[in-house]
C-alpha cells in the first residue's frame, strides 16, 4: 500500500490560515486522497478528500500537487476548535482496501 | 454528535469477564467497521463487515468475536481479555459502492475499555 509521510506536529495562531503537509511519492493512479482529524476524546472526523483536482468544502481546502506527490489540507482561520491530530490517508478507488491510518499531525493553535 | 452510537461510554471488566460492545448507525451504510487505538497512537483496523457478511478480519485473536445481526447493527463481542487489550474501541460505517471501501467512513465517539 502506498504509505504518506507527515510532519509529527504542527502548531497555528488562532484565526490564521494553516497549512497541513502530506507526501505520498507512491501514489497510485486510483487512490484518492483523503483528509481525517480526531478532535480530544472523540472518534476521527471525516474532512475532505480528492482525487487530482483541488477541492473545497465548507471545513476545509484541498489543494493536490500537479504529479500527485503531495498534497496541503488548508485550514483558512484556525480556531481552538480546529485542535486536533489530522490523518492523510490514501484510499484506493476499486480496492478491498479499507482507511489505514498512518501516524498524523497533532496541530495546537494558540490564542 | 455523530451519527454513529456506540455503547457503552466507558468499560471495565475483568480477564475473567464476558462482555459486549455495541454499534448503531441508521444512515442506511451497508459497511461496517471496528477499530482499536491505543493511547497517542492512530485507529488500527480491526474487522470489516460489508452487507452483513465478514469482509475482512486483520489476524485479531478470538478473544473479540465480532457480530453483525442487520445493517444497522454491530457487535464485538469480549471474552478472556488481557490488560493490554485495554484501548479505544471504534466503531465506524460507511456506504459502499460497487463493493469498494472507497465513502468516507462516519466514526462513533468510541468505548473506553479498560481490563483489570
Amino acid at each position: 500500500d502506498a504509505k504518506t509521510t507527515q510532519p509529527n506536529s504542527m502548531e497555528s495562531n488562532e484565526e490564521e490560515p494553516v497549512h497541513l503537509p502530506c507526501n505520498h511519492s507512491t501514489i497510485s493512479g486510483t487512490d484518492y486522497i483523503h483528509w481525517y482529524r480526531q478532535l480530544p476524546s472523540q472518534g476521527p472526523e471525516y474532512v475532505i478528500h480528492g482525487l487530482t483536482s483541488n477541492v473545497n468544502n465548507r471545513m476545509a481546502s484541498l489543494a493536490i500537487a500537479e504529479d500527485r506527490k503531495s498534497s496541503t489540507l488548508i485550514l483558512h482561520r484556525a480556531t481552538l476548535r480546529d485542535a486536533a491530530v489530522y490523518y492523510c490517508i490514501l484510499f484506493r478507488n476499486s480496492g478491498n482496501t479499507p482507511l489505514v491510518f498512518g501516524k498524523g499531525t497533532r496541530l495546537s493553535v494558540i490564542a | 454528535d455523530t451519527e454513529v452510537t456506540q455503547t457503552p461510554k466507558h468499560l471495565v471488566m475483568g480477564m475473567t469477564n464476558k462482555k459486549s460492545l455495541k454499534c448503531e448507525q441508521h444512515m442506511g451504510h451497508r459497511a461496517m467497521y471496528w477499530y482499536k487505538q491505543k493511547a497517542k497512537k492512530p485507529p488500527e483496523l480491526m474487522f470489516v463487515y460489508s452487507y452483513e457478511k465478514l469482509s475482512i478480519n486483520e489476524s485479531v485473536p478470538s478473544r473479540f468475536s465480532p457480530e453483525c445481526p442487520n445493517s444497522s447493527l454491530l457487535n464485538l463481542h469480549l471474552h478472556a481479555l488481557q490488560p493490554e487489550d485495554s484501548a479505544l474501541y471504534l466503531c465506524a460505517s460507511s456506504q459502499e459502492q460497487d463493493r469498494s471501501f472507497n465513502s468516507p467512513l462516519h466514526f462513533g465517539n468510541g468505548t473506553r475499555l479498560t481490563v483489570t
